[in-house]
This record gives C-alpha cells, sequence and structure tokens, in this order.
C-alpha cells in the first residue's frame, strides 16, 4: 500500500536541459510535500518544500509544482548540472503529524 | 557540528544474533526518527520519538525495540536479527512542527546471514 508513488525509477537528462521528476499520492489528508536529495553512502538531504495551500514554490534552480486535484507534484530543475545526479525522494506529510512518508525514489544522472 | 551521528556504519550479523543501532543528535531536536531503506522500495519509518521517555510505532516496527531515555539519544535494537532486516537503517531528528527540517544521519549498512 504506497502511498506516495514514483513511478519513474531512473531519468536521464543531458547537462543545462530541464530535469522533471514526478511523484503521486493517494491520501487527501496529507498537507506538506518535500523533496529530498541522495548521494550514495549519504543520507537524504532536504531540498524544497510545498505546503497544500500553495500551487508552486521555487528556490534557485528548483520549483516544485502541487496539483491537489490530481494528488501530484513535481520537481522542476533548470538548467540542470552534473552535480544533480543523486536519487530524489517525494515525501508528504500526513495533517497535524510531523511523520513523512517517502516514496521509492527516482535516479537523476544529468550527463555532459 | 556533528548533526546526527549513528553507528556502526556497516554490520554483518548472524541469524538470532542480536546488536544495538545507535544514534545521537547535537541539534536539541525533540523528534526522532529511524527508517529503513530497501532497495526500490523507498523509506520506511520504524520508530519515532516526540520526547525522552516517548515512543511510538510507525510502519514497520516489527522486529525492532526502541528506548528515548535522553534528548540526544535514540538507540534502535534488534533482539533476534533474521535476513528481512537486511536493509540501510537511517536515523533523523527535528523540531516538532517543522518538517523540513529533517536532519538524517548517514546510514547504517546492516546484513543478517
Amino acid at each position: 500500500d504506497q502511498q506516495v508513488k514514483q513511478n519513474s525509477p531512473s531519468l536521464s537528462v543531458q547537462e543545462g536541459r530541464i530535469s522533471i521528476l514526478n511523484c503521486d499520492y493517494t491520501n487527501s489528508m496529507f498537507d506538506y510535500f518535500l523533496w529530498y536529495k541522495k548521494y550514495p553512502a549519504e543520507g537524504p538531504t532536504f531540498l524544497i518544500s510545498i505546503s497544500s495551500i500553495k500551487d508552486k514554490n521555487e528556490d534557485g534552480r528548483f520549483t516544485v509544482f502541487l496539483n491537489k486535484s490530481a494528488k501530484h507534484l513535481s520537481l522542476h530543475i533548470v538548467p540542470s548540472q552534473p552535480g544533480d545526479s543523486a536519487v530524489y525522494f517525494c515525501a508528504a506529510s500526513p495533517y497535524n503529524t510531523d511523520k513523512l512518508i517517502f516514496g521509492t525514489g527516482t535516479r537523476l544522472q544529468v550527463f555532459p | 557540528n556533528a548533526g546526527v551521528t549513528q553507528t556502526p556504519k556497516f554490520r554483518i550479523l548472524k541469524i538470532g544474533q542480536s546488536m544495538t543501532l545507535q544514534c545521537a543528535q547535537d541539534m536539541n531536536h525533540n523528534y526522532m526518527y529511524w527508517y529503513r531503506q530497501d532497495p526500490g522500495m523507498g523509506l520506511k519509518l520504524i520508530y519515532y520519538s516526540v520526547g525522552a521517555g516517548i515512543t511510538d510505532k510507525g510502519e514497520v516496527p516489527n522486529g525492532y525495540n526502541v528506548s528515548r531515555s535522553t534528548t540526544e539519544d535514540f538507540p534502535l535494537r534488534l533482539e533476534l536479527a533474521a535476513p528481512s532486516q537486511t536493509s540501510v537503517y537511517f536515523c533523523a531528528s527535528s523540531y516538532s512542527g517543522e518538517n523540513y527540517g529533517y536532519t538524517f544521519g548517514s546510514g547504517t549498512r546492516l546484513t543478517v546471514v
């Protein structure tokens, strides 16, 4: 019963182009969404988040879009850089809790 | 500025053995969590704690125990190791109400043979 789904296990993008990572969720009680980035042999690190009252949040090269009616969010990275190569996890938090439910991750590879 | 420290980094256990995974944070965070990451399965919450003396089960608690006697430490205990517990374990901490503030440790890779 995967409440947060990342259906693309991997994505390959050329340097300078846009990377789009997708995430779908099933629980309408989620009210906060986050993206984490993970390099090999390291723990995940926080990247960007969005509250359910917003539909877009931007931080430099990273933008997260939320479509509540479709229960879908996406992470856009523009322009993509080789250092962005990592596994990206989508996570969601149920209303009034501090617990995070993680997706299965998408491995992004940015090639020159 | 250590953040969240996990020990050991690697461990091989035989079936039926027990061990404790250590986790310590120096940021005075009140919330602490244990997750496991299996290949292709994302991170699953094992146990969490909202403060010293308070713990609660997550999604996959069976086979594990935790304690929280201090704000800083949150050890995870495996009593009878099973091959299904082969995984990478991550400890994390945060302030309550600040989901973006999860700080993760670098993980413990455990293999049960």
